[in-house]
This record gives structure tokens, C-alpha cells and sequence, in this order.
């Protein structure tokens, strides 16, 4: 099955500072990539996706990359903010087809961005 | 436009006993699935459901169950409750099975003592 590795654990990033997590995925199927942020107490909320057939996204301060040679997708998120501190996930699945096409998640960075 | 419902919020179960979560997905999405959240192991894939057939199922033991009624709402249920089931059971939604996103719900925390 898929296998996302995401890194780092944790991060530290002073307000405006940049902020970059980078993920790795195992399965060359996967052609669909979300990003979730998790607050404290609620459940992961969609922050930017991108399709296998794409190379980058930018919403506003956040931008996501994908590799399709290399496996590996990053979020770039921009002018940090102290409402941007929570856990972020990165994620991989098999949109579009039948049978195993799950969300597969790494394991998780949790941002702080200190004022 | 509500989003994906889960309740309760909370649970409190001891050793042994069995519990029902429940979930109402947002409206015209008829596919839900379910996700387990520990520390330990991440999020993971428990099961999916669409037109009240299990799609898609990950790799927990039989004590997992789930089902989907007519309307789209969804059920979990875990019986035989151990102390490594305490976690917090997420369930999203989406039109349908093959789709591209999803949206989830703020999860059911179980504890079990």
C-alpha cells in the first residue's frame, strides 16, 4: 500500500518567517495530494490540494509543489501568522478509481509561530 | 450549508464494553468514510461506505464495524472495547467514492477505561 513520509516533526518559525513541510509517497498511483490543518479539538480542515497532473498551486500565502519523478510534494506557506500554529498534515490517495483509493496521511508537523 | 455531524463528541467506555458512533455527512454527499487518530499510529483507514455498501475497508480487526443507512448517515460500532481503542474516530464525506476531497467531521473522542 501507499507509505507518506512527511517532515519535520515539529517547526518553529518566528511570525512572517516562512514556513516549508515537505512529504514523500511510496505509490506512483497516487495522483491526488491534500494538505489539512488540525486546531486543537476539531477534526482536519482542507487547506490546498493538487493533482497528479499539476505542478504547483498557491492560494493566497500558501502554495503547494509536487515532483511526480521524485515522489515528493511540499507546502510553502508564506508571512506567517500566529493563527497559522497547529498541526498540518500532508496526504496521498488514488482519486478517481474504484477500490483502494483512501486518504493515506503522514504523520504530521506541528507549526508554532511565535509573535 | 452544515458540515459533517459527529456524536457525541466525547465518550467515556470501560474495558469490554461496546460503543455506536454516529455520523451525518453533508447533504447530497453520500459517501463517508471513517479514520482513526492516535498519537501512536497517525490517522488511519478504517472503512468506507457509499449507497450502504462497504467500499473499502482498512486493516483493523472484526470488532470495527460500520454501516450506512438510506439517508447517507453512517455508523461505526466497536465492540469488545480495549484500552488501545481510546482515540479520536473521524468521518468524512464526500459526493462519491472515487472523489478528490474530503470533508470532515470534528470526531468523537472515545476514552476507554
Amino acid at each position: 500500500g501507499e507509505n507518506v513520509e512527511q517532515h519535520p516533526s515539529t517547526l518553529s518559525v518566528q511570525e512572517g518567517d516562512s514556513a516549508v513541510i515537505k512529504c514523500t509517497y511510496s505509490d506512483s498511483a497516487s495522483n491526488y495530494f491534500p494538505w489539512y490543518k488540525q486546531e486543537l479539538g476539531k477534526g482536519p480542515q482542507l487547506i490546498i490540494d493538487i493533482r497528479s497532473n499539476v505542478g504547483e498551486k498557491k492560494d493566497q500565502r500558501i502554495a503547494v509543489t509536487l515532483n511526480k519523478t521524485a515522489k515528493h510534494f511540499s507546502l510553502h506557506i508564506t508571512e506567517t501568522q500566529p493563527e497559522d500554529s497547529a498541526v498540518y498534515f500532508c496526504a496521498a490517495k488514488r482519486a478517481g478509481k474504484t477500490g483502494a483509493n483512501n486518504l493515506f496521511f503522514g504523520t504530521g508537523t506541528r507549526l508554532t509561530v511565535i509573535p | 450549508k452544515a458540515g459533517v455531524t459527529q456524536t457525541p463528541r466525547y465518550l467515556i467506555k470501560t474495558r469490554g464494553q461496546q460503543v455506536t458512533l454516529s455520523c451525518s455527512p453533508i447533504s447530497g454527499h453520500r459517501s463517508v468514510s471513517w479514520y482513526q487518530q492516535t498519537p501512536g499510529q497517525g490517522l488511519q483507514f478504517l472503512f468506507e461506505y457509499f449507497s450502504e455498501t462497504q467500499r473499502n475497508k482498512g486493516n483493523f480487526p472484526g470488532r470495527f464495524s460500520g454501516r450506512q443507512f438510506s439517508n447517507s448517515r453512517s455508523e461505526m460500532n466497536v465492540s469488545t472495547l480495549e484500552l488501545g481503542d481510546s482515540a479520536l474516530y473521524l468521518c468524512a464525506s464526500s459526493f462519491t467514492v472515487s472523489d478528490y476531497g474530503y470533508t470532515f467531521g470534528s470526531g468523537t473522542r472515545l476514552t476507554v477505561v
